[in-house]
């Protein structure tokens, strides 16, 4: 399987920050990479696919970059509604694998 | 609007079986694009894929899990359901069901239920 590590785990930003999350896969994965927002009580959200085409109804101040093994979600402006946990995905083999996440906290 | 519905028990005996439903709305199990699958998150880790059933009652399982596993769809309710033997505390998590898709990328998930915690506890 394909192992993904997100980097940071935590951490705390304030409202209009910019904000990067880190995803690195285990071996190349070309531009097989899904970025996801979870919040508590609620169903998950796909934001990004492909690495970097912006999933329909979703803000463009969410964005993502990358290929092969090193990926990244940036958020331009922080905004309350983004203070959630933010998982990666691989879809370039089955099974697919998933980073452990990373939590946005308020400062 | 899809909406996916995450139902059964939340508490499950060591040794027995955990058995979940997943009602779709908004969208039919029957439609031939997608394919329905169950994630877990156990407390701590990250989202781990149980797998997948096709329309056509076709499955994908992941290998961890294969031997215990097993995935139906009742297209005349627009369900979906999960079947995991043999269940011991580590399968403790928080399960989801969800919408995949192939988008020319790979498979990803579109739609999420909001999660069902089940607990493997005597």
């Amino acid at each position: 399987d394909i192992q993904m590590t997100q980097s940071p785990s935590s951490l705390s930003a304030s409202v209009g920050d910019r904000v990067t999350i880190t995803c690195r896969a285990s071996q190349s994965i070309s531009t097989y990479l899904n970025w996801y927002q979870r919040k508590p009580g609620k169903a998950p959200k796909l934001l990004i696919y492909a690495a970097s085409s912006l999933q329909s109804g979703v803000p463009s101040r969410f964005s993502g970059s990358g290929s092969g093994t090193d990926f990244t979600l940036t958020i331009s402006s922080l905004q309350p509604d983004d203070f959630a946990t933010y998982s990666c995905q691989q879809s370039f083999s089955i099974p697919p694998t998933f980073g452990q996440g990373t939590k946005v906290e308020i400062k | 609007q899809v909406q996916l519905q995450e139902s059964g028990p939340g508490l499950v005996k060591p040794s027995e079986t955990l058995s979940l439903t997943c009602t779709v709305s908004g969208d039919s199990v029957s439609s031939g694009s997608y394919y329905w699958s169950w994630i877990r998150q156990p407390p701590g880790k990250g989202l781990e894929w149980i797998g997948y059933i096709y329309y056509s009652g076709n499955t994908h399982y992941n290998p961890s899990l294969k031997s215990r596993v097993t995935i139906s769809v009742d297209t005349s309710k627009n369900q979906f359901s999960l079947k995991l033997t043999s269940v011991t505390t580590a399968d403790t998590a928080i399960y989801y069901c969800a919408r995949g898709a192939y988008r020319g990328y790979g498979l990803n998930f579109d739609y999420w239920g909001q999660g069902t915690l089940v607990t493997v506890s005597s």
